[in-house]
């Protein structure tokens, strides 16, 4: 069982919505990412929070607008995007004080812009 | 652009055959995992190599870090349906208090019943 919870698991929006995904993980870690995937492709760095403060954007278009509201929480607010934004969007954690760079993700938010 | 190539990029094989997934790169990396992805779920960590040279076993995985630390890999004995899945090689640079992984390619692979 995965240590990082996203949700929802599935979600379906219009171009027009906003809608949030959500991301919690409880194992005291201080950093945390968004990644994109699409299918059968590796994932791709959208956000690093590290302390709750955005360390890295990897110029990622601003209708994707991650919140970190406390060190166990990570939002991505979604507003006006495209069906090309489709795709797996996965959480990831790890502890800073470990630079040997491993990543705990989450099971993804599949999702569908039509 | 620092890349990390994985080949082979699909593989399908029979179950009970071996096989052997490379990770390259002309990038040095302080580190090196891979990690299995089952359709619909996110990424697992399978393990983590830091030291060039450095062999690691994981029942019937093994994985190698190349000795200039730029080069992976990953060999699967008798493999079975449940090694299905996208294998993805990441390396990681030593930076302060976040871990930016470059994530290889990736390897599809299909193991048959």
């Amino acid at each position: 069982d995965t240590e990082v919870t996203q949700t929802p698991k599935h979600l379906v929006m219009g171009m027009t919505n906003k809608k949030s995904l959500k991301c919690e993980q409880h194992m005291g870690h201080r950093a945390m990412y968004w990644y994109k995937q699409k299918a059968k492709k590796p994932p791709e760095l959208m956000f690093v929070y590290s302390y709750e403060k955005l360390s890295i954007n990897e110029s990622v278009p601003s209708r994707f607008s991650p919140e970190c509201p406390n060190s166990s929480l990570l939002n991505l607010h979604l507003h006006a995007l495209q069906p090309e934004d489709s795709a797996l969007y996965l959480c990831a954690s790890s502890h800073p004080a470990r630079n040997t760079g491993e990543l705990f993700f989450g099971e993804g938010s599949r999702l569908t812009v039509l | 652009t620092q890349l990390l190539e994985q080949s082979p990029q699909f593989l399908s094989i029979q179950e009970g055959e071996n096989l052997t997934v490379y990770c390259n790169s002309s990038s040095v990396f302080s580190s090196l995992q891979w990690y299995r992805q089952e359709p619909g779920e996110g990424p697992v960590l399978l393990v983590t190599v830091v030291t060039g040279g450095e062999v690691k076993k994981l029942k019937r995985l093994t994985f190698q870090f190349g000795d200039a630390r730029k080069d992976s890999s990953l060999h699967i004995t008798a493999a079975q349906p449940g090694d299905t899945g996208l294998y993805l090689c990441a390396g990681a640079k030593y930076g302060g208090a976040t871990n930016k992984l470059i994530f290889g390619t990736g390897t599809l692979l299909a193991v048959q019943p």
